[in-house]
């Protein structure tokens, strides 16, 4: 079945250097790709997303890059601040069944002040 | 309130125990997920529920029993669950079934099986 795999697990960056997530997919089949941030305690909430058309996509200081011919896709955070330590959670889908999301196994952002 | 509600937030109980774990959404969604979220895990899809039908059931053990008595509230019914059990389930919404419905979740329940 289609498995998605995030690294790293943990991160620790310094305030204000920039964060990077990869995750990387085994469905070929696969062309939505949402990204899920969850602070302590709290519910996962959607970030940013991007659909297989894309190469890029950006939102103020988050980005995703996919590269459909290696089948991974990354999130990119410019200019870390505190209130980004989360844990992240990538997912990859295929559209006509885009309920089913398989998600990763998470990385554990921590900006250090 | 606003959002997706689940209550209890927090449960403990014996493997011989029965319990209920209910999520409501008040945002006019048809559709409703059951998520299970183990430390070092990724989240794992357990049932998905649109207009009240379900349309996904993963491979989840019959000890685990969902409800969905109209698009507002689902419920997950436990009966005689094992220590492995013990996790955080969190609901979720979303519009409709399809990509561009993003799933908004709930703050989940944090089950301990003693």
């Amino acid at each position: 079945g289609e498995n998605v795999e995030q690294h790293p697990s943990t991160l620790s960056v310094q305030e204000g250097d920039s964060a990077v997530i990869k995750c990387t997919y085994s469905d070929s089949a696969s062309n939505y790709f949402p990204w899920y941030k969850q602070e302590l305690g709290k519910r996962p909430q959607l970030i940013i997303d991007i659909r297989s058309n894309v190469g890029e996509k950006k939102d103020q200081r988050i980005a995703v890059t996919l590269n459909k011919t290696a089948k991974h896709f990354s999130l990119h955070i410019t200019e870390t601040q505190p209130e980004d330590s989360a844990v992240y959670f990538c997912a990859a889908t295929r559209m006509d069944s885009s309920y089913k999301l398989i998600f990763g196994s998470g990385t554990r952002l921590l900006v250090r002040p | 309130e606003t959002g997706v509600t689940q209550t209890p937030r927090h449960l403990v109980m014996g493997m011989t125990n029965k319990k209920s774990l209910k999520c409501e959404q008040h945002l006019g969604h048809n559709a409703m997920y059951w998520y299970k979220q183990s430390a070092k895990k990724p989240l794992e899809l357990m049932f998905v529920y649109s207009l009240e039908e379900r349309v996904e059931n993963n491979s989840v053990p019959s000890r685990f029993s969902p409800e969905c008595p109209n698009s507002s509230h689902l419920f997950l019914h436990l009966h005689t669950l094992q220590p492995e059990d013990s996790a955080l389930y969190l609901c979720a919404s979303s519009q409709m079934l399809g990509p561009s419905n993003e799933q908004f979740f709930g703050p989940g329940t944090r089950l301990t099986v003693l």
